[in-house]
């Protein structure tokens, strides 16, 4: 069965510093995708940053990267520089892309930045 | 670029009422999904749609959901009879084959 996990259900940053916020994954498709979702309070949902399961590189897209690490099946996203506004829900998804394109969502971390 | 249109916006009904919510994909979006989203969990899949065939409605509570895409493009999602537990966010999402998804505003459901 596919899963994402998500074990930190809130976490607390210090404004400007970086966080890490983990995902892990489950899923014995060979062609996925990863990705990360923004929703903050107003409900709305952001996407964030994509990482194909054959990328080499870890995406970046300015202040968010994705540290993905096959082998350990982990996506974590990495936030430099936190700021105010980063306060919200963040969830990562998988997205299978041989079987239907079912896309999936871990259950999310609450991402507080103190000023 | 027009983005996922779903409405209404805001339901309030009472137990064993029903309701149905609307979504409009992206014009061109083959992919349509339907999640649940309880406060404070992330989203559930509840059906998902490829153009208006169904791919997946294994977590739809088939005694109470029902869903339909007309003609591969908008879709109803419909809860009849209500219960106090589908209290929830309503979000429809469409995607092109291998893109992210574009999520609609959500519909918001209160069952009291």
């Amino acid at each position: 069965a596919q899963k994402i996990t998500q074990t930190q259900p809130g976490m607390f940053v210090q404004e400007k510093e970086a966080v890490t916020l983990d995902c892990t994954y489950d899923t014995s498709d060979q062609s996925y995708g990863l990705f990360w979702y923004k929703q903050p309070s107003s409900g709305e949902m952001i996407f964030l940053i994509y990482q194909g399961s054959y990328d080499e590189q870890n995406a970046t897209e300015g202040r968010y990267s994705l540290n993905f690490q096959k082998a350990r099946k982990s996506a974590n996203l990495v936030i430099s520089a936190s700021q105010l506004g980063d306060s919200a829900m963040y969830f990562c998804a998988m997205r299978l892309l041989y079987n239907f394109n079912k896309f999936y969502f871990g259950s999310g971390t609450k991402l507080n930045v103190k000023p | 670029e027009a983005g996922v249109a779903q409405s209404p916006r805001y339901k309030i009904i009472e137990k064993r009422q029903s309701v149905a919510f609307w979504c409009n994909p992206i014009s061109g979006h083959a992919t349509l999904y339907w999640y649940q989203q309880i406060l404070g969990q992330g989203p559930k899949l509840l059906i998902q749609f490829q153009n208006n065939g169904v791919v997946d409605d294994s977590q739809l509570p088939k005694d109470r959901f029902s869903a339909e895409r007309l003609k591969g493009v908008d879709s109803t999602l419909k809860i009849q009879p209500a219960k106090l537990e589908d209290s929830a966010v309503y979000l429809c999402a469409s995607s092109l084959v291998v893109e992210k998804l574009f999520f609609g505003s959500g519909t918001q459901l209160s069952v009291l």
